[in-house]
């Protein structure tokens, strides 16, 4: 079974602190791919990054960067600086080439940056 | 380009109501697909297409519930009849691909059945 468990499911920073926001994941695939997307008070649905499980490089793009550790199946999301407009709620997901190609979400994490 | 577009983006019905919704995906993508997200189930799969065909529907609630994609451009999910459980945010989004491929989301239709 595939699973996806953001264990933090509200955190509050002031702007301009560094957040963290965890994903532990779980699939017996060999070859599967890590997502993040954001969902910001309008509501929509904005994917932010792709990664596939033979790639454990870190990624960094602006003020965002992501940390892939296969050996604690984690894929955790940083925020540097944060701001206001990064207030939204943060979905990673999961598709195992082995599961019909269904992308299982975590239950999210609401980041709340005040200003 | 234009992202995926769904319409209504609210809808406000009563139950035993027929409600549709509906979606146009990326154009180029062969795959779409529908989700519901609720408080307490989070986002879920209800079905995809690849190029027009239903894939898998095993996330489809109940026979209430039916999609169609008649053509490449066009998809609709359809709630017959309508129940007050059936309120959600339903989101349609389109990939290129399947298993190595991310989605676009479109904005979403927030149904609420009274």
């Amino acid at each position: 079974a595939q699973k996806v468990t953001q264990a933090q499911t509200e955190i509050s920073v002031v702007e301009k602190e560094d957040v963290t926001l965890d994903c532990v994941y779980e699939t017996r695939d060999t070859t599967y791919y890590l997502f993040w997307y954001k969902q910001p008070p309008s509501g929509e649905l904005v994917f932010l990054i792709r990664r596939n499980s033979f790639d454990e490089q870190n990624e960094i793009s602006g003020r965002y960067s992501w940390n892939f550790q296969k050996s604690t199946s984690s894929f955790n999301f940083t925020i540097t600086a944060s701001q206001v407009v990064d207030s939204a709620v943060y979905f990673c997901a999961l598709r195992g080439s082995n599961q019909g190609g269904k992308l299982i979400f975590g239950q999210g994490t609401e980041l709340s940056v005040k200003p | 380009d234009a992202g995926v577009i769904q319409s209504p983006r609210h809808e406000v019905t009563e139950m035993g109501q027929e409600v549709t919704l509906r979606c146009k995906p990326i154009s180029g993508h062969d795959y779409l697909f529908w989700y519901r997200q609720t408080m307490m189930r989070g986002l879920e799969l209800l079905i995809y297409f690849n190029n027009n065909v239903p894939i898998d529907d095993s996330g489809m609630p109940e026979d209430r519930f039916s999609a169609k994609m008649p053509n490449a451009s066009f998809s609709t999910l359809k709630i017959q009849p309508s129940e007050p459980r059936d309120s959600a945010v339903y989101f349609c989004a389109s990939s290129l691909g399947l298993i190595a491929y991310e989605q676009y989301f479109g904005p979403g239709t927030r149904l609420t059945v009274t």
